[in-house]
């Protein structure tokens, strides 16, 4: 069964830039398998900041982008503030109806 | 504005059944796939199943296939997930999500706020 990756955990400096990725156990993401962010604070659901591998949900910062950087789709925040400090989730589209988030990645912002 | 407010959930015995319910407004249901996810406690996320917007195409995480049952009545705007033979594992919040278009992969643009299933006995 294929797994989909993410760093568990990551930090970041105030101001300053970071790329989360998410790839597979086996194979390389596409943007066949339509890669979507999700960014979720504790007690919180989930809210989404980028779907279709680079399309930003509505009312999310523009220093939130999703693109393909070689063989992993990867979500980049620009300029990161004290309230980007959250767990994000990526999720791929297997095909056959089937989608599989990855782990998370917890991001620290200090 | 969108919004998805999901009921039906509690505590239930291993092996009993639960039907969730999630209620949708503000945008026309008929033309949207639907989602339900899932966090365990102190856990990620998992995918549970999918909807079209017609209702014409269901599909399943292999963890709840043959048990769970996803449906919709879009004259209602309602979303539910049937849940049969429940177990200590399937104890998680569960979240409605309105996907980003009709198809069964278009990814989730919208998350309720969750239900929370217990199975205990």
């Amino acid at each position: 069964q294929t797994v989909v990756t993410q760093e568990p955990s990551f930090s970041v400096s105030p101001g300053g830039t970071v790329t989360l990725t998410c790839g597979l156990s086996s194979g390389s993401v596409s943007t066949s398998y339509y890669p979507s962010w999700y960014q979720q604070t504790p007690g919180q659901a989930p809210r989404t900041l980028i779907y279709n591998t680079n399309t930003r949900s509505s009312g999310v910062p523009d220093r939130f982008s999703g693109s393909i950087l070689g063989n992993k789709a990867a979500l980049t925040i620009t300029g990161a503030q004290t309230d980007d400090e959250s767990d994000y989730y990526c999720v791929l589209y297997m095909g056959g109806g089937v989608w599989v988030f990855g782990g998370g990645t917890n991001l620290t912002v200090l | 504005e969108v919004q998805l407010l999901e009921s039906g959930g509690g505590l239930v015995h291993p092996g009993g059944s639960l039907r969730l319910s999630c209620a949708a407004s503000g945008f026309t249901l008929s033309n949207y796939a639907m989602s339900w996810v899932r966090q365990a406690p102190g856990k990620g996320l998992e995918w549970v199943s999918v909807i079209s917007d017609s209702g014409s195409g269901t599909y399943y995480a292999d963890s709840v296939k043959g048990r769970f049952s996803i449906s919709r009545d879009n004259s209602k705007n309602t979303l539910y997930l049937q849940m049969n033979s429940l177990r200590a594992e399937d104890t998680a919040v569960y979240y409605c999500a309105k996907d980003s278009n009709y198809g069964v992969n278009s990814p989730i643009s919208f998350w309720g706020q969750g239900t929370l299933v217990t199975v205990s006995s």
